[in-house]
Parts: structure tokens; C-alpha cells; sequence
């Protein structure tokens, strides 16, 4: 059974970068099938892509967050991380890493860790 | 930009049917798969529908889905409603670009 865990700062200030980790257990992140994606739904709110990572390390990201994201991958550890810049308050969410299958299937999902961008 | 567009809720009573819609702002919904998601209050979603039609195990055959080429939008049903089902319900698909996209989601009421 493949499980993801977010971890990383519950708080960041404004102007700084977030960053998480996602560790994928049960499943290989180097087996090729998959893409592996970050997720965040602000308080009350709706679901955002934000962007997804191959194996490879090739990227796609959400064009309104582009300019902001970076996504890799450490193969060795099975990790891959999200590092998003220059943050404010409207940053502030609920941050969930899947598993994104064949056709773009979210099909496992972390627990969601929240993030508050506050001073 | 590609968007989904979501009714913000509906509601519907026990044992009935409840139909949301999900429709595509531009080009062809069909031209690539639609997934549904359910999301119940602090947990993370799960799929219930994928590949527009196709249920993953464990979800029952109650639920359904489907596309409307004419109206450019996909639909989850929900039949024999049950408590349970209340839950937040989220559409998602793709472009040509590969970049997802959610629905704003859908939060039912079954009173």
C-alpha cells in the first residue's frame, strides 16, 4: 500500500520561501508509472494544482504559481520536496503531495499538512 | 485558460438521486478524461470516478459518471443517497499542456 507524508514548517513569515517534504513509502518513485504532485486548498476553499514531477526530474507547474515553484526529487531517499517563494497570507493552506497516475489520476494522497503565512 | 466550472452546492434527500455538473470552458471536455473526487471534512479526497466512467474498487455502484459532448460537461450521479455521501465533490482534468485542473467543487447536503 503506497502512503505519502508531508512534512516541514506549520508557520512562515511573508516574503519567505515554504518548503515541504513528501516521503513516499510502499512504492518506488524512480519506477517510472507515476508523476508525483503537490496540492493546496486554503482554508474553506477548493482544490489548487500546483505542479507535478517525473522520476526524471521533468516539472510542470500551475502558470498562475510558475514563476514562485520549484518541485525535485531525491530518488535516494524517495522524497520529492516543493519550494515556493516570496510568500503571503493568500499562501496560506492545507498542502497535500499524491500520486498522480495514468491519465492524471490522483490516485493516493497525503494527509495534508496546514501552513500559515503569518508574521 | 482551461477552467471547470461546478455548481457551489446541492442538496438532496435520503435514498433519492442527485446529479452535480462539471463544465469544461473551452474545447472539448471529451477530449480528455475527467476524475471525481470526494472530500469529507478534514480528510484529504479520495477518487470515486476516473477516466470519466470508471469506479475504483471499493466504491459502490452507486456512484456514476459520465460526459455530454452537446453541453461540454461531465456529470457524477449519485443514487440511493445516503448520509454518508455528504461530502465535498470535486471535478478535475487536463489540457494539451498536461497542466490539472480542479473544479471549484461542489459541497452536498443530504437532509
Amino acid at each position: 500500500q503506497v502512503q505519502l507524508q508531508e512534512s516541514g514548517p506549520g508557520l512562515v513569515k511573508p516574503s519567505q520561501t515554504l518548503s515541504l517534504t513528501c516521503t513516499v513509502s510502499g512504492g518506488s518513485i524512480s519506477s517510472g508509472d507515476y508523476y508525483w504532485s503537490w496540492i493546496r486548498q486554503p482554508p474553506g476553499k477548493g482544490l489548487e494544482w500546483i505542479g507535478y514531477i517525473y522520476y526524471s526530474g521533468s516539472t510542470y507547474y500551475n502558470p498562475s504559481l510558475k514563476s514562485r515553484v520549484t518541485i525535485s526529487v531525491d530518488t535516494s531517499k524517495n522524497q520529492f520536496s516543493l519550494k515556493l517563494s516570496s510568500v503571503t497570507a493568500a499562501d496560506t493552506a492545507v498542502y497535500y503531495c499524491a500520486r498522480v497516475g495514468d491519465p492524471k489520476v490522483f490516485d493516493y494522497w497525503g494527509q495534508g499538512t496546514l501552513v500559515t503565512v503569518s508574521s | 485558460n482551461f477552467m471547470l466550472t461546478q455548481p457551489h452546492s446541492v442538496s438532496e434527500s435520503p435514498g433519492k438521486t442527485v446529479t452535480i455538473s462539471c463544465t469544461g470552458s473551452s474545447g472539448s471536455i471529451a477530449s480528455n478524461y475527467v476524475q471525481w473526487y470526494q472530500q469529507r471534512p478534514g480528510s484529504a479526497p479520495t477518487t470515486v470516478i476516473y477516466e470519466d466512467n470508471q469506479r475504483p474498487s471499493g466504491v459502490p455502484d452507486r456512484f456514476s459518471g459520465s460526459i455530454d459532448s452537446s453541453s461540454n460537461s461531465a456529470s457524477l450521479t449519485i443514487s440511493g443517497l445516503k448520509t454518508e455521501d455528504e461530502a465535498d465533490y470535486y471535478c478535475q482534468s487536463y489540457d494539451s499542456s498536461n497542466y490539472v485542473v480542479f473544479g471549484g467543487g461542489t459541497k452536498l447536503t443530504v437532509l
